[in-house]
């Protein structure tokens, strides 16, 4: 079955570390993306990207990286310059970056971070 | 801020109708997108607008005033699976509403 895998579910850290959350899809798709969402908030957009190799900041990108050096392998690093990086992380994929092509959501991953 | 708005909540009853209001800013509009996200959960995908009109899937309805800036999400027959927060996006920009959390009562 195609889809989108985020790993891992839960996920804990420290203060002051850097965490790489994992997401990888098998959809042949072109254009990935991720998200953050907090307690009773919607999705606010970090990074996204269109085509392997090239990805653009979203409205939330500081304290983030990422990087696309394979189609189906999209992964985000929060760094510890991220002052609130407690929250669901969701990755989602999409065939195309416009048109009428719907976001694939991933299942998320809880960072906690004390 | 925001350029998505949607009611933060509503609750209605078992068997009834429910129409959920989302508006847009209109520059830069490439369709509009209505999710349902349970808690805790991943959003799935309900429906797709980008011409004006009503969109229908069974008992799920979406409809669009592209003018107006306007998209209403309408769930006829609700059931109590349909407790949930939908949210609606923006697909040029990538925006989401914060999402309206919706409460079935039987």
């Amino acid at each position: 079955d195609g889809g989108i895998t985020q790993s891992p579910k839960y996920l804990f850290r420290k203060e002051g570390q850097n965490v790489t959350l994992s997401c990888e899809q098998n959809l042949n798709h072109d254009a990935m993306y991720w998200y953050r969402q907090d307690p009773g908030q919607g999705l606010r957009l970090i990074y996204y990207s269109q085509i392997v190799n090239d990805f653009q900041k979203g409205d939330i990108a500081e304290g983030y990286s990422v990087s696309r050096e394979k189609k189906e392998s999209f992964p985000l690093t929060v760094t510890s310059a991220q002052k609130n990086p407690t929250a669901f992380y969701l990755c989602a994929s999409s065939i195309g970056s416009t048109g009428g092509s719907p976001l694939h959501f991933g299942n998320g991953t809880r960072l906690t971070v004390t | 801020g925001q350029n998505i708005d949607q009611p933060t909540e509503m609750t209605a009853t078992e068997g009834a109708i429910v129409q959920i209001n989302c508006t847009y800013q209109t520059s830069g509009f490439n369709g509009l997108f209505w999710y349902q996200q349970h808690a805790g959960e991943a959003p799935t995908f309900l429906s797709y607008n980008v011409l004006d009109g009503l969109e229908e899937k069974g008992r799920f309805s979406s409809f669009l005033s592209r003018s107006k800036g306007y998209s209403y999400l309408l769930l006829k027959e609700l059931q109590m699976k349909d407790s949930a927060s939908y949210l609606c996006a923006e697909r040029g920009k990538l925006i989401f509403g914060q999402g309206t959390e919706l409460s079935v009562k039987p």
